[in-house]
């Protein structure tokens, strides 16, 4: 079955960028959406079809997929956006949809 | 505005069964693919089951056999009928919207303990 791997965690500084990886085998030929989810409350899809951007998510965030990694990149990044964030994609050979196994954004 | 609101969680036996369910608003669950995803305390976000518009139905390897997804038109309501039950299917269960999860409930918590 598809895999999808996240690093267990990335921690960056207030202002700075902050970049959760999601590897997957050819995952750039499959459509990417990322979840952000805070404790004790249900995740929200942050960007969609690999780049999109859902309406009321700020311009801070941003994604690629390219090859085995897609990328979600969160410029200047403020203490709210602490959470864990899981990458999730739709495998058409298994029809399974997967998830990553989730990073723990902190700030520092 | 959409809305979900899952129901049906709780504490149930090794072996026992359970219905939830998922009241939705905003949307007709007929007109939509529609996701139960899980998520173990602690844990990752597991997907359980979907089924598309056209009323088929697909299932996480690791739930085959054992739970269903359903829908009621009419109620606008999306269904898991989950029969023996395992002390690792113990999460909070989430319904979603489209195969992209655009929107989310609040989850449901379901149990399995002796």
């Amino acid at each position: 079955s598809y895999v999808l791997t996240q690093p267990p965690s990335v921690s960056v500084a207030p202002g700075k960028t902050a970049r959760i990886t999601c590897g997957g085998n050819n995952v750039g030929t499959k459509t990417l959406h990322w979840y952000q989810q805070k404790p004790g409350q249900a995740p929200v899809l942050v960007i969609s079809y690999d780049s999109d951007r859902p309406s009321g998510i700020p311009e801070r965030f941003s994604g690629s997929n390219s090859g085995n990694t897609a990328t979600l990149t969160i410029s200047g990044v403020e203490a709210g956006d602490e959470a864990d964030y899981y990458c999730q994609v739709w495998d058409s050979t298994s029809d399974h949809m997967v998830f990553g196994g989730g990073t723990k954004l902190t700030v520092l | 505005e959409v809305q979900l609101v899952e129901s049906g969680g709780a504490l149930v036996q090794p072996g026992g069964s359970l219905r939830l369910s998922c009241v939705a608003s905003g949307f007709s669950v007929s007109d939509d693919y529609m996701t139960w995803v899980r998520q173990a305390p602690g844990k990752g976000l597991e997907w359980v089951s979907v089924i598309y518009r056209g009323g088929d139905t697909k299932y996480a390897d690791s739930v085959k056999g054992r739970f269903t997804i359903s829908r009621d038109s009419s109620k606008n309501t999306l269904f898991l009928e989950m029969n023996g039950l395992r002390v690792e299917d113990t999460a909070l269960y989430y319904c979603a919207k489209d195969l992209i999860c655009t929107s989310w409930g609040q989850g449901t918590l379901v149990t399995v303990s002796s």
